[in-house]
């Protein structure tokens, strides 16, 4: 079975600092790994996606995640953190368990930005 | 072009009552997911649909069910609402994925459902 886990709950960064948001992950299979973004009112924005082609995934906005087989991990970082940036912050496994591939979200990283 | 909509944005109901909750896909799209974000949590699959069919289902009982109408648009129900079934709806629509693999979704606003 599939599983994922976001480890921190909340992270707190300085305007312009880097950003390291955790993820580590459980798959049978080869998954395919995903962040997304969530701000207050607003729906899940998908960030970036790796599905078996280059470890090292770019997404929008600055932020890019590096798929490590050998940690099982799958972490978002970004150089330099902007106001704009705070949000709630979801990783997502999916993985052809029980044939088919139905996603599992993470529980959320708040991301907390001073200026 | 719009994205995906979904009304109500609030919706207040009282234990044992059922439920309509409706989404309006992106432009385009033709397969409609639904979710269940409790508070503090990560949003939980419900089912999915794609050419008015439910594809595939999560881990939730009879209670929840769907339709998907011939413009792609979706209903999610809930029946015998309990108070464990407060949380924001979400719908997320997408292209179909033959392979059933978990595709790009674009997700509305929610509905906040609150079951007194």
């Amino acid at each position: 079975a599939q599983s994922v886990t976001q480890l921190d709950s909340h992270v707190s960064v300085s305007e312009g600092t880097p950003v390291l948001l955790r993820c580590n992950y459980s798959s049978s299979y080869s998954p395919s790994l995903f962040w997304y973004v969530q701000h207050p009112n607003k729906g899940l924005q998908l960030l970036l996606k790796y599905t078996s082609a280059a470890t090292l995934v770019k997404g929008i906005n600055g932020f890019e995640a590096e798929f490590k087989k050998s940690e099982t991990s799958f972490h978002l970082t970004k150089p330099s953190a902007h106001m704009s940036d705070a949000a709630e912050y979801f990783c997502v496994v999916s993985d052809p368990t029980g044939g088919s591939y139905i996603p599992t979200f993470g529980r959320g990283t708040s991301l907390i930005v001073h200026p | 072009d719009a994205g995906v909509t979904q009304s109500p944005t609030h919706l207040i109901k009282t234990r044992g009552q059922q439920v309509t909750l409706r989404c309006s896909p992106k432009s385009g799209h033709d397969t409609v997911s639904w979710y269940q974000q409790a508070l503090g949590q990560g949003p939980q699959f419900i089912f999915q649909y794609y050419e008015e069919e439910e594809r595939q289902r999560g881990n939730f009982p009879d209670r929840f069910s769907g339709h998907q109408f011939p413009n792609y648009s979706s209903e999610l129900n809930v029946n015998a609402l309990l108070l464990g079934d407060s949380a924001l709806y979400l719908c997320a629509s997408s292209f179909f994925a033959s392979d059933r693999r978990y595709n790009e979704q674009f997700f509305g606003p929610g509905t906040r459902l609150t079951v007194l």
